[in-house]
């Protein structure tokens, strides 16, 4: 199997909120797990990423937490702004060069 | 440096017809790979062409086609379009073949098939 799913499809938060966005993947294969951020009319943009062999990865407001057993990763936006409102996609990619097999999207909005 | 560079950004086209996007990758980088962003699929692979070379192809039809030139410039091509074609269609360009963790996207071209 090859889907990626992401939820929830929307998220409104206020400013300073944490925002929380979670994918789940099938395919064992998939070693590497990428965040994306795209504003209207852009392409999307790295954001952070992990690997499976660490369970945590931070940077800066940005948190990626993932549960290899479970099979399951999250994005967590610490201290949510404005400007962080945009579509987040979540990715995973096997060794089949630089495929990747996103989620379907999370529209954030951060309310001021 | 520049970015990844994709012409022309928007583009409408009648059912039946065919078109042809480009892509300039960021300089020195050799690889090139297209994705098509719809709300209703989000983001699907298309293809991935590395020294003029397709590496890789996604799930679409025989109507989707690309190549890559010498220069690392790529362009991707669908005849016969249907309405179902509307789409973003994005690229993407590394430095190396599965450098997946260097990927930088263009803008994308907006496609609309009436």
């Amino acid at each position: 199997q090859q889907q990626v799913k992401q939820s929830p499809q929307s998220l409104i938060v206020q400013k300073g909120g944490i925002s929380i966005i979670n994918c789940a993947y099938e395919n064992t294969a998939f070693d590497y797990f990428p965040w994306y951020q795209q504003f209207p009319g852009k392409g999307p943009a790295l954001l952070i990423a992990i690997r499976p062999d660490v369970s945590e990865k931070k940077e800066g407001r940005f948190t990626i937490s993932f549960n290899k057993s479970a099979k399951q990763f999250s994005l967590h936006i610490m201290d949510s702004q404005p400007g962080d409102s945009a579509t987040y996609f979540c990715a995973a990619s096997g060794t089949s060069g630089s495929r990747l097999t996103f989620g379907e999207g999370t529209q954030l909005t951060v309310n001021p | 440096k520049a970015g990844v560079t994709q012409t022309p950004r928007y583009l409408i086209k009648t059912r039946g017809q065919q078109v042809t996007l480009s892509c300039s990758p960021i300089s020195g980088h050799r690889s090139v790979s297209w994705y098509q962003q719809t709300p209703g699929q989000g983001l699907q692979f298309l293809f991935e062409y590395f020294s003029e070379t397709q590496r890789n192809k996604g799930n679409f039809p025989g109507r989707f086609s690309g190549r890559q030139f010498s220069n690392s410039r790529s362009e991707m091509n669908v005849s016969t379009l249907e309405l179902g074609d509307s789409a973003l269609y994005l690229c993407a360009s590394s430095s190396d073949r599965g450098r997946r963790e260097k990927l930088f996207f263009g803008s994308g071209t907006q496609l609309s098939v009436l």
